[in-house]
């Protein structure tokens, strides 16, 4: 079963513009990292973000993470077309340092336009 | 050292037939995990390694599915009489305990199809 769920399914934008999207989960986690997919390839790991910790940036990514409402946003600013991608979110549940199984979201689809 | 490397990239194979697919980790990275990925859907959890050690199999890994990971290094995922359903992206990953900060690192991918 999937833990995370993303918000939209599928995001279209022009370059230039900002990209937002959401990651909700249901039970306690140890941290939640953010994963890009180009097409037909593996994923790329993108930035983590813990449970103690409520905001991180990474160069033109901001990831949120709101344990209260179990949930995370992901922000690219400045998007480019090179940015089009799959997006995922995956949440360790796991105990202190976990680093167990991952729990994958099922993506949201962003195109970004020239 | 290129990254997580997996072989073959794509096979294709008749129903009822046995296949094997390898995934070579970063050579420093102790953890290495299997998932599966259909289109559409987000990678889905198989099995995972420590060194040697297979410390968590997910339901998913019926016993028609086999892993090993002999002296801790490459890892082998095996289907056993496969069926349709078992078309899918099979996705190797590997990971370093020591400092947790950059995720996993994953291969591109064994794409099977079986017909």
């Amino acid at each position: 079963s999937q833990q995370g769920e993303e918000d939209p399914q599928a995001l279209s934008i022009q370059e230039g513009e900002n990209a937002t999207m959401n990651c909700s989960y249901k039970t306690s986690i140890n941290n939640l990292q953010w994963y890009r997919q180009n097409s037909g390839r593996g994923l790329v790991h993108l930035i983590l973000i813990r449970s103690n910790e409520r905001e991180k940036h990474s160069g033109r990514l901001r990831v949120t993470l709101d344990t209260s409402k179990k949930s995370s946003s992901l922000l690219i600013t400045a998007s480019r077309a090179a940015d089009t991608a799959s997006y995922f979110c995956a949440t360790d549940e796991g105990g202190t340092d976990s680093w167990g199984k991952l729990q994958f979201g099922a993506g949201t689809q962003v195109v970004v336009t020239p | 050292d290129t990254g997580v490397s997996q072989n073959p990239r794509h096979k294709i194979t008749k129903r009822g037939q046995n296949v094997t697919f390898r995934c070579d980790p970063i050579s420093e990275h102790n953890r290495l995990y299997w998932y599966r990925q259909t289109l559409g859907q987000g990678p889905e959890f198989l099995t995972y390694f420590q060194n040697e050690a297979q410390l968590e199999k997910s339901r998913l890994l019926s016993d028609r599915f086999s892993a090993e990971r002999p002296k801790g290094s490459f890892s082998t995922l095996e289907i056993q009489r496969t069926e349709q359903g078992d078309s899918a992206m099979y996705l190797c990953a590997s990971s370093r305990m020591r400092d947790r900060v950059d995720g996993y690192t994953f291969g591109s991918g064994t794409r099977l199809t079986v017909v």
